[in-house]
């Protein structure tokens, strides 16, 4: 079955430490998006790439990286330098360059914790 | 971006229909309307968009205000696997990067 693949789903992470987040998709979709979610908050978008090695920023970049050089996968880096880390991790993908009119597809999310 | 505002919390007894509200009154012209719903500890699930007419499928039917300023998530029986947490979310222009801006949207709790 197509879909999402996000790994771990629990990580642990010393402060300091820089941590990679996978996400890989099997859908064949052109746009790519992570978002971050706090406790009892919704959604916030953190990178998003509508094509392979091309991404921009999305409203809370400041401490995270990422990379697209492939279209089934985009990696999350949270460095040393995002000072609050500790959150619910989601990645998702659609279609057609993200426009509008096509419905998203989450992973299950990495649950990510400062130690 | 365009914003939406919803209940914070619904409830419903099982079985019965659902009517979630969405009020959306600085929607641009080619703004989509996207619900997706998130269980605990879950990435969020589509359940259904529209534009401008009503859409139906399997899992749920949305009603779109003639203004678009206003929508409406019907759920036709709730079960208590609809317990979640619904999100509306206007989508950017067609054409362009579109980016899903989530609120906190409305907690729906089914009780049998």
């Amino acid at each position: 079955d197509g879909g999402i693949t996000q790994s771990p789903k629990y990580l642990f992470r010393k402060e300091g430490q820089n941590v990679t987040l996978s996400c890989e998709q099997n859908l064949n979709h052109d746009a790519m998006y992570w978002y971050r979610q706090d406790p009892g908050q919704g959604l916030r978008l953190i990178y998003y790439s509508q094509i392979v090695n091309d991404f921009q920023k999305g409203d809370i970049a400041e401490g995270y990286s990422v990379s697209r050089e492939k279209k089934e996968s985009f990696p999350l880096t949270v460095t040393s330098a995002q000072k609050n880390p500790t959150a619910f991790y989601l990645c998702a993908s659609t279609d057609q360059h993200g426009q509008g009119n096509y419905g998203y597809t989450f992973g299950s999310g990495t649950r990510l914790t400062v130690v | 971006d365009a914003k939406t505002t919803q209940p914070n919390s619904m409830e419903s007894n099982e079985e019965e229909p659902v009517h979630l509200p969405c009020n959306h009154s600085t929607i641009s012209g080619t703004d989509y309307i996207h619900w997706y719903r998130q269980l605990p500890s879950q990435g969020p699930e589509y359940v259904i968009h529209g534009l401008t007419s009503n859409v139906n499928n399997r899992m749920a039917s949305l009603a779109i205000a003639e203004d678009r300023k206003s929508s409406t998530l019907i759920l036709h029986r709730a079960t208590l696997r609809d317990a979640a947490v619904y999100y509306c979310i206007l989508s950017g222009q067609a054409g362009t990067a579109s980016k899903l801006t989530f609120g906190t949207g409305t907690r729906l709790q089914v009780t049998l």
